[in-house]
């Protein structure tokens, strides 16, 4: 099961910054937070990670509370194409190192 | 920018038939994943590859599913006899190393569509 908690829907207007929260509270001292969005059936796209220190890149930011609990994935200037479903995961250190998904969230970018 | 390449796009199968969808990875990378979705699910993981032995295989992956390197590029999954219930799109990923913070990139995906 997906270690992750994420609101299923958020809407967010063009232009604006759109904050994506995601709770992780049984965490483990060495997983990686990942982000990742699906655009309509699209592979997932890898956007950001991080382990505990904040994150940015072209793409996005990537803020992780002290306790690392929770995270929140920033999109600075939202356009129409940011609209997609965000999966906030968990990277599992065991063998493999799989991904589990999640529902995700479903970010409606409206003009 | 290096990606994930997958073929067939889309394929239609009768019911019973054998299926063979084909990726090539990241060229410098060395684990390998298949995760499917079905329509309006959740991305579920199938298998994880690396060094010419399955990883990790979840429930999903029965013995009608099997993964193969046939040769340095190439990453196959194959289904043996399909059933309705395959019908789904199918990612090939990959990442150039196993620990938690090596980014694992996924293909465009391959629909398979079983009739």
């Amino acid at each position: 099961d997906a270690k992750t908690t994420q609101p299923p829907s958020m809407d967010c207007a063009e232009g604006r910054a759109a904050n994506l929260p995601c709770n992780h509270s049984t965490i483990s001292g060495n997983e990686y937070v990942y982000w990742y969005r699906q655009i309509h059936s699209q592979g997932p796209q890898y956007i950001i990670h991080g382990l505990k220190n904040n994150e940015t890149n072209e793409m996005a930011s990537l803020i992780i509370t002290e306790d690392r609990k929770s995270s929140t994935l920033i999109l600075p200037h939202a356009t129409l194409r940011d609209t997609a479903v965000y999966y906030c995961i968990v990277r599992d250190q065991n063998q493999g190192g799989k991904l589990i998904f999640g529902q995700g969230t479903e970010l409606s970018v409206k003009p | 920018e290096p990606e994930v390449t997958q073929t067939p796009s889309h394929q239609v199968t009768q019911m019973g038939q054998e299926v063979i969808l084909r990726c090539v990875p990241i060229s410098n990378h060395l684990y390998f994943y298949w995760y499917r979705q079905i329509l309006g699910q959740k991305v579920e993981f199938l298998v994880s590859f690396y060094n010419n032995e399955i990883s990790e295989k979840s429930e999903i992956f029965d013995d009608q599913f099997s993964v193969e390197r046939p040769d340095g590029s190439n990453f196959t999954l194959k289904i043996r006899s399909t059933k309705l219930e395959d019908s789904a799109m199918y990612f090939c990923a990959s990442s150039e190393r196993f620990s938690s913070g090596n980014t694992i990139y996924f293909g465009e995906g391959s629909w398979l569509t079983v009739v």
